[in-house]
């Protein structure tokens, strides 16, 4: 079963609006939470990542929000461009290599 | 030049069929991963290997088999194809030395096992 748990599987979004994509896990032994974005046809990239002493981060129109003791973090794009459009997939990291990913996000930016 | 490179990019094979995939690295990485992509399910991780004599299996080993051939090349195989295996083969590596150890993906392999 899958450790790393994230919705919803699709979503659109206008352009300039906000993408929210949510993820929730149980195994308290994760310690990195890495965001990838994947186009068509390409492999995962790194986006941004989070460690679980930190509330949030944020690098440009990207930000991770994390509650530890709820044990979710998701992803925020602001002001959404249609160059976002992609799938996006949350991680967890244990036993300092292994990533357990979410199902994955394909979000849609309409113009 | 890409940093890790995969053939083939797009195979078609029969059930049956023993088939090899292969990866190569430029980024002086000496982990490597290989993964399977299905829709809905995101990537799982079929065999890890943290250098040349270091290799493990990962969630979903059975019907696979790798070599590393050198620290820059990982291989997987199907020994016999079965139409199950149909997916989206990815292969990564990371940095042991660096913190946060982020995995670098190639491009990708579409594979379809008729």
């Amino acid at each position: 079963q899958q450790q790393v748990k994230q919705s919803p599987q699709s979503l659109i979004v206008q352009k300039g609006g906000i993408s929210i994509i949510n993820c929730a896990y149980e195994n308290t032994a994760f310690d990195y939470f890495p965001w990838y974005q994947q186009f068509p046809g390409k492999g995962p990239a790194l986006l941004i990542a989070i460690r679980p002493d930190v509330s949030e981060k944020k690098e440009g129109r990207f930000t991770i929000s994390f509650n530890k003791s709820a044990k979710q973090f998701s992803l925020h794009i602001m002001d959404s461009q249609p160059g976002d459009s992609a799938t996006y997939f949350c991680a967890a990291r244990i036993n300092d290599y292994k990533l357990s990913f979410g199902a994955g996000t394909t979000v849609t930016v309409r113009a | 030049d890409a940093d890790v490179t995969q053939t083939p990019r797009n195979r078609i094979t029969k059930t049956g069929k023993r088939i090899m995939l292969e990866c190569s690295q430029t980024k002086g990485h000496d982990r490597m991963y290989w993964y399977r992509q299905d829709p809905g399910l995101g990537l799982r991780l079929i065999y890890y290997s943290f250098d040349v004599k270091d290799i493990n299996k990962g969630e979903i080993s059975d019907g696979y088999s790798v070599s590393r051939q050198a620290q820059a090349k990982f291989s997987l195989s199907l020994e016999s194809a079965i139409p199950n295996q149909t997916a989206l083969y990815f292969c990564a590596t990371s940095d042991s030395r660096v913190w946060g150890e982020t995995q670098y993906f190639g491009p990708g392999t579409r594979l379809l096992v008729l």
